[in-house]
């Protein structure tokens, strides 16, 4: 029962132009998701995260859309770098729980 | 400042040994996990510690699995009896508050266990 999922394996994007990144979770009582970057070999980075209660949060070129209604999220970059080049997942957290539930990932490269 | 550091980075062993892994949470967090990542697969949750409370260790996988942490630190993964299955990348993160209050786990390095 994956209860949060990353539907795109893979993402290509060009340089300069945007990346979106979609999540979707199939538990309502979730409370807050949060955007992580991995790279090889390293642990998952924090990038941006967002409550349930809100719709958006902006942190520089880091967008994080939640749609409640779908139960869909989505991570915007803009503009796309090679440093953007990573594995992406989207995670979920319940208030009252204690763990970060976490999706497959999404590997993006972005082209030069 | 420093971060989650993580030790051994790397370990080989064999079927059936024990193995213990390390995680060094950052200074003055009072939340620390175990994540496991196998291959192919999303970080699985393995077991949470908060403060002095008794963990929350839901997420084991056997009871070959096992955690401590002592004084509210430095916390031991072991693992008896490995099995093949057993080989991920085992990742540790802390953060500073509840998972309640929504704080971002900070995760370190990561140690990868093969067994053979």
């Amino acid at each position: 029962d994956q209860q949060v999922k990353q539907n795109s394996p893979s993402l290509s994007v060009q340089e300069g132009r945007i990346s979106i990144l979609n999540c979707d979770y199939t538990n309502s009582m979730f409370d807050y998701f949060l955007w992580y970057k991995k790279y090889p070999a390293e642990g998952p980075t924090f990038l941006i995260s967002i409550s349930s209660i809100k719709d958006k949060n902006e942190d520089g070129r880091f967008t994080v859309f939640l749609n409640k209604s779908a139960k869909h999220l989505s991570l915007h970059i803009v503009p796309s770098q090679p440093g953007d080049s990573a594995v992406y997942f989207c995670a979920a957290l319940k208030a009252a729980g204690n763990k970060l539930t976490f999706g497959g990932g999404t590997r993006v490269l972005v082209k030069p | 400042g420093a971060g989650v550091s993580q030790s051994p980075s790397n370990k080989v062993t064999e079927k059936g040994k024990d193995v213990e892994l390390r995680c060094d949470p950052i200074s003055g967090h009072t939340a620390l996990y175990w994540y496991r990542q196998s291959l192919g697969q999303g970080l699985e949750f393995l077991i949470y510690f908060q403060g002095n409370s008794a963990p929350d260790k839901s997420g084991l996988p056997s009871d070959r699995f096992s955690a401590e942490r002592t004084g509210g630190s430095v916390s031991t993964l072991t693992i008896q009896r490995t099995q093949q299955e057993d080989s991920a990348v085992y990742l540790c993160a802390s953060s500073f508050a509840t998972p309640g209050q929504g704080a971002p786990q900070f995760f370190g390095p990561g140690t990868r266990l093969t067994v053979l």
